[in-house]
């Protein structure tokens, strides 16, 4: 398997813009988490799905920020409208604890985001 | 609730020197336990986990790391350092539920000098 495929893996665009992020879980995966890396915070587990449904949202900052997950192998984060303090790299990852037993999130290598 | 304390953002060693860097969790249940390093750019990688087996787990790159329940500790360590075990390195703790969602540490930068 290829991993957890992000991309773009970089994203440059203006404050106002709409920005879609996008992830390919690792195929069989059942739960595909987002997180967000900044220096200030850290990593933020922002939300995370089980068999394609969101289960917690709590992560996510604020109404701008929106995920969807349309089937097992995609899911979106949109940023909308974006904001220089949506500046970050942004992670997907994935994990199937049930068939495989072990107990990892696989990651993938992330988008930078930088709104101007 | 889940909860992890890396002490120390940045440590510096000299290359052949002991590599230690501190992770501390909190937890309502058993945890799973992990530790993860992030090259430049680059985006998480497993270096080893604990899910409740023996205290003592062996990673890759020659890292360990040891369970102690008593201490709430979960310290990273290698014996000889090398110029490429520089990168940042973060814990992680999952109560086992939720797919493992992990919470994860702020993270120690290790700068390994020559």
């Amino acid at each position: 398997d290829a991993g957890v495929i992000q991309s773009p893996r970089h994203e440059v665009t203006e404050m106002g813009q709409e920005v879609t992020l996008r992830c390919k879980p690792i195929s069989g995966h059942d739960y595909l988490f987002w997180y967000r890396q900044t220096m200030m915070r850290g990593l933020e587990l922002l939300i995370y799905f089980n068999n394609n449904v969101p289960i917690d949202d709590s992560g996510m900052p604020e109404d701008r920020f929106s995920a969807k997950m349309p089937n097992a192998s995609f899911s979106t984060l949109k940023i909308q409208p974006s904001e220089p303090r949506d500046s970050a790299v942004y992670f997907c990852a994935s994990s199937d604890p049930d068939r495989s037993g072990n107990t990892e999130a696989f990651f993938g290598q992330g988008t930078r985001l930088t709104v101007v | 609730a889940q909860s992890v304390t890396q002490l120390g953002s940045h440590v510096s060693v000299s290359e052949g020197a002991l590599v230690l860097l501190r992770c501390n969790y909190s937890s309502s249940v058993p945890p799973y336990l992990f530790w993860y390093v992030q090259y430049p750019n680059q985006g998480l990688q497993l270096l080893l986990k604990y899910t409740s087996a023996a205290t003592l787990v062996k990673g890759i790159n020659g890292f360990e790391a040891e369970f102690k329940k008593s201490e709430t500790s979960f310290h990273l360590t290698k014996p000889s350092a090398h110029m490429s075990d520089a990168a940042e390195y973060f814990c992680a703790v999952s109560e086992g539920n939720a797919g493992n969602m992990l919470t994860f540490g702020g993270g120690t930068r290790l700068m390994v000098k020559p």
